[in-house]
């Protein structure tokens, strides 16, 4: 079967760095996405990642190994603003979407 | 705004009423689908159309029938759900069905549903 491993929750202090891990099992991979959901939300597009390697955007950078079927979603600078839940998605042989559980990310002053 | 909307945000119902989600999405997208979010559970893909036409029925209960009466609007209609539907649905669209690359998924807010 397919599967999406992620933390279910973080806990990190304003300003400081936090890596969230996604590890995934699915037929094909046609490329691995992040949106950003808070509370009551819609879930936001954040990163897509299809080769190797890290994809930097402001605060926010994504990295991907296929080798190893792992990403991580790296925060910098943490605001109180990015308390939210954090969705790894990847898409598989058949251009489906198949989603993780998320990690609730909970920010500290 | 991400360009998709979804009314009501909020509903409570009992288990027999009858009522309807409903979904409009301005980006011009062929693509929509309806998902169901259950706390700390993945998002579960219940019924995808491209063009107006259902192409996917994840073995959905027929208490929850869509209807797409064009590319820009999507509805799901409830009939005698039970307790454990209470969940956040949400919609969702992209521009192709089967897009490569950074066609990804568009989502509306969702409907919190609380079926009693």
């Amino acid at each position: 079967g397919q599967n999406i491993d992620q933390p279910t929750e973080m806990t990190a202090t304003e300003g400081a760095i936090v890596q969230i891990n996604c590890t995934y099992q699915t037929s094909g991979f046609n490329g691995l996405f992040w949106y950003q959901q808070h509370a009551g939300e819609a879930p936001t597009f954040l990163s897509y990642n299809v080769l190797d390697g890290l994809e930097e955007k402001g605060r926010f950078s994504s990295f991907l190994s296929r080798s190893k079927g792992y990403s991580y979603l790296l925060l910098k600078e943490l605001q109180m603003k990015d308390s939210a839940s954090y969705l790894c998605a990847v898409r598989d042989s058949n251009y489906q979407l198949i989603w993780g559980a998320g990690t609730k990310l909970i920010i500290k002053p | 705004e991400t360009g998709v909307t979804q009314t009501p945000r909020h509903l409570v119902m009992g288990m027999t009423n009858k009522k309807s989600l409903k979904c409009e999405q301005h980006l011009g997208h062929n693509a929509m689908y309806w998902y169901k979010q259950s706390a700390k559970k993945p998002l579960e893909l219940m019924f995808v159309y491209n063009f107006k036409e259902q192409t996917e029925n994840n073995s959905v209960p027929s208490r929850f029938s869509p209807e797409c009466p064009n590319s820009s609007h999507l509805f799901l209609h409830l009939h005698t759900l039970q307790p454990e539907d209470s969940a956040l649905y949400l919609c969702a669209s992209s521009q192709e069905l089967a897009g490569g690359g950074t066609d990804t998924q568009y989502f509306g807010p969702g409907t919190r549903l609380t079926v009693l």
